[in-house]
């Protein structure tokens, strides 16, 4: 069975502060994707990342980065200089053929 | 064509009644999901559609539910007697299938459902 676990529930840091939100999965399947998709207040959920089972390259995208770990089953994304409007909740989702699978959300607040 | 749309916003509607929800993805997407999401919790799967087929349906979904997607292009949920256990927000995703590999999902605004 799939299972995303997203153990931070809320994350409270200062702006220009970096912040990783840590995501746990499950699964049998040998390939799969993984995704970040950021939900902010205005509720629209909005796709931040990608990363397939058989990519474990670590990537920065601008001030996004990801750390993705087959052997602990993780895929940890990282925003660096946080800004306010980076406040919104955070969701995990793991891709299978035809199934996705997604976390219940790491709430991001980012004071001023 | 600006993204996907989903009509109604809001839906209010007494237990026992049915209701409909319709979803136009991205014109040029051949996926399309269903998911249902409650208050703290990550969007639910409930279906999900490759072109007009559906492929794969959640365990979790009662018979009550039924959803559709006749010309590979907008799709339906529909909820039959609803219940109160039934409120919450449904999402409607549609993504551009390139062989397996499985792309981004782009969501619409969601329909919030009210069962009183």
């Amino acid at each position: 069975a799939q299972k995303v676990t997203q153990a931070q529930t809320e994350i409270s840091v200062v702006e220009k502060e970096d912040v990783t939100l840590d995501c746990v999965y499950e699964t049998r399947d040998t390939t799969y994707y993984l995704f970040w998709y950021k939900q902010p207040p205005s509720g629209e959920l909005v796709f931040l990342i990608r990363r397939n089972s058989f990519d474990e390259q670590n990537e920065i995208s601008g001030r996004y980065s990801w750390n993705f770990q087959k052997s602990t089953s993780s895929f940890n994304f990282t925003i660096t200089a946080s800004q306010v409007v980076d406040s919104a909740v955070y969701f995990c989702a793991l891709s299978e053929a035809r199934k996705s699978t997604f976390g219940d959300g790491t709430t991001l607040t980012v004071k001023p | 064509d600006t993204g996907v749309s989903q009509d109604p916003r809001h839906k209010i509607t007494k237990r026992g009644q049915n209701v409909t929800f319709r979803c136009d993805p991205i014109s040029e997407h051949n996926r399309l999901y269903w998911y249902r999401q409650t208050l703290g919790q990550g969007p639910e799967f409930l279906t999900y559609f490759q072109n007009e087929a559906q492929l794969e349906k959640s365990r979790l979904l009662s018979d009550r539910f039924s959803a559709e997607r006749p010309k590979g292009s907008f799709s339906t949920l529909e909820i039959q007697r609803t219940e109160q256990g039934d409120s919450a927000m449904y999402l409607c995703a549609s993504s551009l299938a390139q062989g397996r590999v499985n792309n981004e999902q782009f969501f619409g605004p969601g329909t919030r459902l009210t069962v009183l």
